[in-house]
């Protein structure tokens, strides 16, 4: 069975302290591993697609990136409008997205 | 603006009663999804759609239906055979049928149990 474990479940952090989120997943044929970021109340919002071990992706203060077992999302010197929940997601072969459980970040100022 | 607009923002259901989520999205996305959010639990799919007049059952479709006779509207009824139907719930779209592409969510809509 596929499965999606994020770590840790909740994180806080003071601003501009960095830090990495972690995705690990255990599935047969990955064809996309993906980060979104959720505020409270919302719908996700797309961050990252990674497709292949070794390949990392940056958007300001973040970076994804990705093995064979699992990935990272590095933040750093966040800020307290980083402070979200981020999900990550994985696709394999022809079904649909598996989310993991997500990462509740806090950023005090 | 394009984008995909869920409604209403908050439900309130009654026992025994049916509910429908509406979802309309001017994307012009091929395939549209229904997820499940629990406080504290990952998102888990009801139903989904890669193209007009077609759906597939999800993990948790059990207690739901849904339609699919337009491109651009995928409702959600919530029927009373769902014994536990408080949650959040998430309507998306992609652009293709490939389930790797990437989603596009709605603003969501939380039903209550009165």
């Amino acid at each position: 069975e596929d499965q999606v474990t994020q770590s840790p479940e909740a994180l806080r952090l003071q601003e501009g302290e960095s830090s990495s989120l972690n995705c690990s997943y255990t599935v047969s044929g990955l064809r996309g591993l993906f980060w979104y970021r959720q505020d409270p109340g919302k719908g996700p919002e797309f961050l990252f697609t990674l497709y292949s071990a070794g390949e990392e992706k940056e958007k300001e203060r973040l970076k994804a990136t990705l093995t064979k077992k699992e990935s990272f999302l590095h933040i750093t010197a966040p800020k307290p409008e980083d402070s979200a929940t981020y999900l990550c997601a994985v696709q394999a072969g022809n079904t649909p997205l598996v989310f993991g459980k997500g990462t509740r970040l806090s950023v005090i100022a | 603006d394009g984008g995909i607009t869920q409604s209403p923002k908050y439900l309130f259901r009654k026992e025994g009663q049916n509910v429908t989520l509406s979802c309309e999205q001017n994307l012009n996305h091929d395939a549209m999804y229904w997820y499940r959010q629990d406080p504290g639990q990952g998102l888990r799919l009801i139903y989904y759609s890669q193209i007009v007049n077609d759906f597939q059952k999800g993990d948790i479709a059990e207690g739901y239906s849904v339609s699919r006779e337009k491109k651009e509207s995928f409702p959600l009824t919530v029927t009373s055979a769902q014994k536990n139907p408080t949650a959040f719930y998430l309507c998306a779209s992609s652009e293709g049928q490939a389930p790797d592409e990437k989603l596009f969510f709605g603003s969501g809509t939380q039903l209550s149990v009165l």
